[in-house]
């Protein structure tokens, strides 16, 4: 499986942009760009996703560049509940298994 | 919605013990997946299920079982609890998408199972 590279760890001050980066140099043209973010003591929780398109949704935005080898996913206003470990994911659209392939993540800290 | 649902939330076991873990989805998702995450680790996969009938092994299996009797169910047996079982155990699932592709499928995890082998 192709892997992801994030920086352990990030800080962002409250009501300020974030972008998170992720480094997917060996990705796949099938392969899917997937972003989860864990809070303290909870189970991970999907947060947007892409293929070659930038997209956006009411959480975040996903930026993905142009040779698809690196994406960024953007809070466009990080509240202090958006700290959390955040985890970039590539996930192919072929085979039979269905994993998500979890890395150490970017722990994110929002200071008010 | 009650999504995925977990229990128990915590559990102690003693060495060589047994337990089953169980999850329940409400959402009629054909996918289904066990994973564990130690302290300070990203999660790993145990097992998967396709579907009912349908159960497949992930990173690491050893150690566990699964079975997949119903869409709703996807319960994760160990039979002899040890002490590097120790860990938070996440259950998801996500939707079979028609068109045959799925790997946008979103997955949905419960709250997890806590559990200390001691």
């Amino acid at each position: 499986d192709a892997k992801t590279t994030q920086p352990n760890s990030m800080e962002s001050n409250e009501e300020e942009p974030v972008h998170l980066p992720c480094n997917h140099s060996t990705i796949s043209g099938t392969d899917y760009i997937h972003w989860y973010r864990q809070l303290p003591s909870q189970g991970p929780e999907y947060v947007i996703h892409g293929l070659t398109s930038n997209v956006n949704n009411r959480m975040a935005s996903l930026a993905i560049a142009e040779d698809r080898k690196s994406s960024t996913l953007i809070l466009h206003r990080a509240t202090l509940r958006d700290a959390a470990v955040y985890y970039c994911i590539l996930l192919q659209s072929s085979g039979s298994a269905r994993q998500l392939t979890f890395g150490s993540g970017t722990q994110l800290t929002v200071l008010p | 919605n009650a999504g995925v649902t977990q229990t128990p939330k915590f559990r102690i076991l003693k060495i060589g013990q047994s337990m089953t873990l169980q999850c329940a989805q409400d959402m009629n998702h054909n996918y289904m997946y066990w994973y564990r995450q130690d302290p300070g680790m990203g999660l790993k996969l145990i097992y998967y299920s396709v579907g009912a009938g349908i159960t497949d092994k992930g990173e690491v299996p050893n150690g566990y079982n699964v079975s997949r009797s119903t869409t709703e169910d996807f319960p994760l047996r160990l039979e002899l609890a040890a002490p590097s079982q120790t860990s938070v155990y996440f259950c998801a699932s996500s939707p079979l998408r028609v068109s045959g592709s799925y790997s946008n499928q979103p997955q949905h995890f419960g709250d997890g199972t806590r559990l200390s082998i001691l």
